[in-house]
């Protein structure tokens, strides 16, 4: 296994379009989360998959951002409407079974870099 | 919420020496501390975490120092190599929320 990739790796587009990116996550892994990060700052929790399940969205997730991760597997983060305030690097990670005491290892892809124009 | 403060946001050592890097976290329910290296165009790499039952964690080079009480944390290198050079981010978790909060990072920057 070669670790978490993400598709595509770059995407320009205009505003007001609507941009799909994909994300394969470490095969026995599942959690699977997807952060946003912008220039200069950390990566920003946007939702968080176990299994098929999403457990929890940001509130700074607005309607217009949808995530599915339909089998359990790989996961599609959608962006309608876009805005040029969207514009950032969107990185996925996984991770595997709960470790004792909550939280563990995020295996982050190489992110999908957005920019509207 | 749950905020993660890190300092410096820029660190410019001379190789072989230091560099410390330190972080306060809100969330008193933190249990997890990890930290992560960031190289240009690369998504972020665990390098060192802590767990809250441990003050103090090594790993060669790198050392992670934590203190409950007064909710903060730093990361230590030592001997520092010019791959080092990275941005490094630190981040919080705890068991409830089963996500991490990242710090805004730390470009580190070796002079040879």
């Amino acid at each position: 296994d070669t670790g978490v990739s993400q598709d595509p790796r770059h995407k320009i587009t205009k505003r007001g379009q609507n941009v799909t990116f994909r994300c394969d996550p470490i095969s026995e892994h599942n959690r699977l989360y997807w952060y946003r990060q912008t220039l200069g700052q950390g990566p920003e929790f946007l939702t968080y998959f176990q299994n098929e399940a999403q457990l929890e969205k940001s509130r700074l997730l607005s309607d217009r951002f949808s995530a599915e991760r339909p089998k359990g597997s790989f996961s599609t983060l959608e962006i309608q409407r876009t805005e040029q305030g969207d514009s950032a690097m969107y990185l996925c990670a996984s991770s595997p079974t709960a470790v004792p005491g909550g939280t563990g290892e995020l295996f982050f892809g190489e992110g999908s870099r957005l920019t509207v124009l | 919420g749950e905020n993660v403060e890190q300092h410096p946001s820029t660190l410019s050592v001379q190789e072989g020496d230091s560099a410390v890097i330190k972080c306060t976290y809100s969330d008193s329910a933190s249990n997890y501390f990890p930290w992560y290296k960031q190289e240009l165009g690369k998504g972020p790499q665990l390098i060192i975490d802590i767990r809250s039952n441990v003050g103090e964690k090594k790993d060669q080079r790198i050392a992670v120092t934590l203190n409950k009480t007064a909710k903060h944390f730093s990361l230590h290198i030592t001997e520092t190599q010019p791959e080092d050079s990275a941005v490094y981010f630190c981040a919080a978790g705890n068991p409830g929320a089963s996500k991490i909060i990242f710090g805004s990072g730390t470009r580190l920057s070796i002079r040879p």
